[in-house]
C-alpha cells in the first residue's frame, strides 16, 4: 500500500542536543510538509517541499532545518532542542501544492525534550 | 487575521447523530477539509467542500455555505470508533491551508 511513513514514533532527547526525524512517501507526491502538533492545537505548518524547492513559514524558528535529498525521503532537524519542542511531528505529502490537494499524514514522531 | 472556530469538546451517544460546526474567517476561500484525528495519531482524510451544498460519504457528511463562511460535520450512528478530534481546514486565497484546532468527540455507550 502506498503510504508515508515515520521514524521513529518516539523520540527522547536532551535539552540541546540535536535530533533528526525521518519521512518517506511511496506516494511519489511532488509535496511534503512537516508539522508541528502541540496537545489540543491545530497543527502548525513549519516549511514545505515542492519537489526541490524549499518553502520556510515565516515564523518558522532557525532551530528547525530540512533536508529533501530525493523524492522519497524528507528530514526535519532541530539543532538545540528546547523544552518548548516538545511535540508530535507530522510528515504530509500531497500530489501537488496550492492547497487544495488532500494532504496524507504519516503516523508522526512524539519528540520528548528532558 | 484568518481564524477558524470550532468547539473544544462535544460528547454523544453510540448510536445516535452528531453534527460537528466550523465557521471560518479567511482571506478568500478555496476550499475546506475536515480530517478525524484519533489520539497520538495522524490526521486521516474525511471530506473536503469547495462549492455550497452537502457530500455525503457512508456515515459522514460535510456540508458548505460559504456565504455563512460555515461548515459542518455530520456523523451518523455514531461508533464508539468515531471517538476522535475533528479538525477543520480551509485554503485560503494564498493557497495556504489553515487549520482549526480541533473538536474533540466523546462517544458515550
Amino acid at each position: 500500500d502506498a503510504m508515508v511513513i515515520q521514524n521513529p514514533r518516539y523520540q527522547v532527547t536532551q535539552f540541546g542536543k540535536p535530533v533528526t526525524l525521518s519521512c518517506s512517501q511511496t506516494l511519489n507526491h511532488n509535496v511534503m510538509y512537516w508539522y508541528q502538533q502541540k496537545s489540543s492545537q491545530a497543527p502548525k505548518l513549519l516549511f514545505h517541499y515542492y519537489d526541490k524547492d524549499f518553502n520556510n513559514e515565516a515564523d518558522t524558528p532557525d532551530n528547525f532545518q530540512s533536508r529533501r535529498p530525493n523524492t522519497s525521503f524528507c528530514f526535519l532537524d532541530i539543532r538545540s532542542p528546547g523544552l518548548g519542542d516538545a511535540a508530535m511531528y507530522l510528515c504530509a505529502t500531497s500530489r501537488d501544492r496550492g492547497g487544495t490537494d488532500t494532504q496524507y499524514f504519516g503516523p508522526g514522531t512524539r519528540l520528548t525534550v528532558l | 487575521g484568518q481564524n477558524i472556530d470550532q468547539p473544544t469538546e462535544m460528547t454523544a451517544t453510540e448510536g445516535a447523530i452528531v453534527q460537528i460546526n466550523c465557521t471560518y474567517q479567511t482571506s478568500g476561500f478555496n476550499g475546506l477539509f475536515w480530517y478525524q484525528q484519533h489520539a497520538g495519531e495522524a490526521p486521516t482524510f474525511l471530506s473536503y467542500n469547495v462549492l455550497d451544498g452537502l457530500e455525503e460519504k457512508g456515515r459522514f457528511s460535510s456540508f458548505l455555505s460559504r456565504s455563512k463562511g460555515y461548515s459542518y460535520l455530520l456523523l451518523k450512528e455514531l461508533q464508539m470508533k468515531d471517538s476522535a478530534s475533528y479538525l477543520c481546514a480551509v485554503t485560503d486565497s494564498n493557497y495556504q491551508l489553515i487549520w482549526g484546532a480541533g473538536t474533540k468527540l466523546i462517544i458515550k455507550p
